[in-house]
């Protein structure tokens, strides 16, 4: 298994800001992963954090908007930059050993 | 491609009474199945799990899944429901033939009631 910690746990942010949520594993992993919970919905993949090499992004997410950062097998990092209140969410990352993912326990994020 | 359907948005059982949250999947290969729980500003845990190997799953907290392949389904059951299950469930499943990306299901939101 892995325990995973993120920082901060919750911001009240004003737009036009950014701010980078910090992802750290308690063990090396191979993948890892950062997710998007819009309020009342599910999970959406923004990205994959790969370690020495830029993230791959899935559609309808760009990395001006959201860059990362892996610069080991255990860290990552995740920026909202120029935020609006459209990007009030749960942000979460996630890492993967063998068939299964663990996850964070989210960052909350609030844009007035 | 894949997808998961949960079909319930919301369940509502009595504590001591059987917990039933249904979830379909489509998958093009031998996928991976999971649930996942989340409570009330609480992070994602695992439940159990499902990866081609025994199709009767057990997880934690007294909950097991039965992976059907003739009806794509996953379903969760726990015998006796709880107040501590109160809390939003997510079906996700991951595609086999090396795939790495989990999809969700959109949730079932289980109430436990006196």
């Amino acid at each position: 298994s892995a325990v995973i910690s993120q920082k901060p746990s919750r911001d009240i942010c004003q737009r036009g800001t950014s701010l980078t949520i910090q992802c750290q594993v308690d063990s090396q992993v191979t993948m890892m992963f950062w997710y998007r919970q819009q309020p009342g919905q599910s999970l959406t993949l923004i990205a994959t954090a790969n370690q020495g090499s830029e993230a791959t992004y899935e559609s309808g997410f760009v990395i001006d908007k959201f860059p990362i950062s892996r610069p080991n097998l255990t860290f990552s990092t995740l920026t909202v930059s120029n935020m609006s209140p459209e990007d009030s969410s749960i942000y979460l990352c996630s890492a993967r050993t063998g068939e299964t993912q663990y996850f964070g326990p989210g960052t909350r994020l609030l844009v007035l | 491609a894949q997808s998961v359907t949960q079909l319930d948005s919301h369940v509502s059982v009595s504590e001591g009474t059987p917990v039933l949250l249904r979830c379909n999947y489509s998958s093009s290969y031998s996928p991976s199945l999971f649930w996942y729980v989340q409570h009330p500003n609480k992070g994602l845990q695992l439940l159990l799990k499902y990866t081609s190997a025994a199709t009767l799953v057990k997880g934690i907290n007294g909950f097991e899944a039965e992976f059907k392949k003739s009806e794509t389904s996953f379903h969760l059951t726990k015998p006796s429901a709880h107040m501590s299950d109160a809390a939003e469930y997510f079906c996700v499943v991951s595609e086999g033939g090396g795939g790495n990306k989990l999809t969700f299901g959109t949730g079932t939101q289980l109430k436990v009631e006196l």
